[in-house]
Order: C-alpha cells, then sequence, then structure tokens
C-alpha cells in the first residue's frame, strides 16, 4: 500500500499570502495524485486530478505540480474561503486507492 | 440538480448490520463507476470500496473485505453498502462519491459526493 505524507500538518497563512503545501508518496505514482478540499460540515471537493488538471470550476489561483513521489498544491493568493482541510489522494497502484493525513490551512 | 443523498446511516451494537443507500440524480447514474469513503470523526479519508457501471467491477479496502459488500440498483439510481459484523473501528461518516471518468474508463477520483450518512458502533 502506498503511504502519502502530507506537510505541514497546519500551515498559518493570511489572505493574500501564496500557500504551498507538500505531499510525499511513499513510492513513485507517477502523476496520478488528486488534491481535495474540505470545510468544516462539508463533504470534500475535488481540486486537481492526475497532478495539474483542474477540476471543472475551480479557480485558477490552485494549481497542482510534481510527478513521481513529491507534489505540491499551491494557492497563488489566499482568499477567506480557502482556509480548510487539503488532502492528497493517489491511484498509481489500485486497488486501494490512498488519502494522505491532511493539511490544515488556518488564517494567520 | 447534480446530488448523491446517502441514507441509512445509525447507531448499531457491535457485531451488528446496517445497510446504506445512496440516491443519485440529475446524471446518467449507470455510466459512472461509484464508491464509498469513510471519515471517522476528527480523522482523515478512507476509501472503503468501489463498483463499476455494470457491477461486474468490484473493490474493497482490506478492513472491510468479508463483512461489507457494495451493490447498486441502475434503474433506481441507487447505490448500497451492507456492512455486518460491525466493529467500533467502522464509526465515521460514510460518503457515497462519483468517479470522474465516464463508461468503461475508470479514473478513481471523485468529483461528486454526498453529505454523508453517519454510522456509530457502540454497545
Amino acid at each position: 500500500e502506498i503511504v502519502l505524507t502530507q506537510s505541514p500538518a497546519t500551515l498559518s497563512l493570511s489572505p493574500g499570502e501564496r500557500a504551498n503545501l507538500s505531499c510525499r508518496a511513499s513510492q513513485s505514482v507517477s502523476s496520478y495524485l488528486a488534491w481535495y478540499q474540505q470545510k468544516p460540515g462539508q463533504a470534500p471537493r475535488l481540486l486537481i486530478y492526475d497532478a495539474s488538471n483542474r477540476a471543472t470550476g475551480i479557480p485558477v489561483r490552485f494549481s497542482g505540480s510534481g510527478s513521481g513521489t513529491d507534489f505540491t498544491l499551491t494557492i497563488s493568493s489566499l482568499e477567506p474561503e480557502d482556509f480548510a482541510v487539503y488532502y492528497c489522494q493517489q491511484r498509481n497502484n489500485w486497488p486501494p486507492i490512498t488519502f494522505g493525513q491532511g493539511t490544515r490551512l488556518e488564517i494567520k | 440538480e447534480v446530488q448523491l443523498v446517502e441514507s441509512g446511516g445509525g447507531l448499531v451494537q457491535p457485531g451488528g448490520s446496517l445497510r446504506l443507500s445512496c440516491a443519485a440524480s440529475g446524471f446518467t447514474f449507470s455510466r459512472y463507476s461509484m464508491n464509498w469513503v469513510r471519515q471517522a470523526p476528527g480523522k482523515g479519508l478512507e476509501w472503503v470500496s468501489s463498483i463499476g457501471p455494470s457491477s461486474s467491477r468490484l473493490y474493497y479496502a482490506d478492513s472491510v473485505k468479508g463483512r461489507f459488500t457494495i451493490s447498486r440498483d441502475n434503474g433506481k439510481n441507487s447505490l448500497y453498502l451492507q456492512m455486518n459484523s460491525l466493529r467500533a473501528g467502522d464509526t465515521a461518516l460514510y460518503y457515497c462519491a462519483r468517479d470522474l471518468g465516464i463508461d468503461t474508463y475508470w479514473d478513481w477520483y471523485f468529483d461528486l459526493w454526498g453529505r454523508g450518512t453517519l454510522v456509530t458502533v457502540s454497545s
């Protein structure tokens, strides 16, 4: 089973700042990685798939990069509604598909 | 409106059974693979099970294999999860989620989620 490790566990930033969230895989997942956003009391929302493709309706300030074992989700300029928990997910060796443990993005 | 609505959760004793349902609307349910993903209180996401559009392919996480059964009824636009031999560790919010791919293409990314139904296993 592929283990995804997200860092940092918590990221404290201010609106307007740039956010970089990291996801590292225990073995290569090629480009088969997605990012989700989850706000309190809500279901997750797909942001990025195949490492760098934005899902339908996702603002351009969200971008993904990386391949192999190291991936980054970048939010270019934080909006108030972006403060949430973010999860990465791999689908290279399925099943099982696995998720990271999450990064909490909080307002500084 | 495109949506998924889960139901069937509740409080059950260890060793008991529960059947979850997910009603789909606003899209052609029969063309998509479907999934169950759970989230224990205050914890992260865990994939549970997946089923192909025609039910010909079924997949389970090791943690639920042999105890849970996924199924679907395309005529009723519904997905199900039969959960037997429930344990305290199965306590979670269970989400129904649609695969991003359509027809025979299985993407294993989830682009539409329900609000979840809470399963609590406790004596």
